[in-house]
């Protein structure tokens, strides 16, 4: 069972580059999330899908886009790269409902991604 | 703006000692989870606690929760040094479960 899978682990772009980060669960769930994490300090939210279909922002979304592609999938795009987006990323999933609530969230290993 | 900050920022302790960390949150919460980040990995849950909930277990985890003064204690008991991580608190919002805002963490060592 692999759980949260992401790609690239690794990634170098130049200033004004785009790219897509990868991300797939095989876990069945509803919600699914992105993340950055700047040293010393928590995750923030970029983006997330609470369900097939369906994206909102969270507290960064500036710079970036998402797709959710079908339920495993969810992809996250920066269009033009800049340095202030140096940081890890994080996409995780979790199984929330509106009854069930709050789920725990399953994270993959993360993007680490240096904005030239 | 942050809705959980952890207390202290770095811990480090011997082997064999407890370990204690806690978070404050601000607005009103349906659950509080912790998570473990190794480093270089991704977070790992390790207890979630519900706001009707008082304290819960989990093997050498012991997590309180005081929905009067919005705060939340991670015990870890008789630590190993496996246990050297980050750990951090989470809360969603009463008005929006689906979401998780995260505290800045703790930086726990743990020295043979």
């Amino acid at each position: 069972n692999a759980g949260v899978t992401q790609t690239p682990k690794f990634q170098v772009l130049k200033t004004g580059q785009s790219m897509t980060l990868q991300c797939a669960q095989d876990m069945n769930h509803n919600s699914m999330y992105w993340y950055r994490q700047d040293p010393g300090m928590g995750l923030r939210l970029i983006y997330y899908s609470a369900s097939e279909g369906t994206t909102d922002k969270g507290e960064v979304p500036n710079g970036y886009n998402v797709s959710r592609l079908n339920k495993r999938e969810f992809s996250l795009r920066l269009e033009s790269a800049a340095p202030s987006q140096t940081s890890v990323y994080f996409c995780a999933s979790s199984d929330w409902g509106a009854i069930s609530g709050n789920q725990p969230q399953h994270f993959g290993d993360g993007t680490r991604l240096s904005i030239l | 703006s942050q809705q959980g900050e952890e207390d202290p920022q770095a811990l480090s302790i011997q082997e064999g000692e407890n370990a204690t960390m806690n978070c404050s949150y601000k607005t009103s919460i349906n659950n509080l989870q912790w998570y473990r980040q190794n480093s270089g990995r991704g977070l790992v849950h390790l207890i979630l606690i519900r706001s009707n909930e008082r304290e819960k277990h989990s093997g050498r985890l012991r997590v309180t929760l005081d929905t009067s003064k919005k705060s939340s204690s991670l015990l870890i008991t008789a630590s190993r040094a496996a246990d050297t991580a980050s750990y951090f608190c989470a809360t969603d919002r009463e008005d929006s479960s689906y979401k998780l805002i995260f505290g800045s963490g703790t930086r726990l060592l743990v020295r043979p």
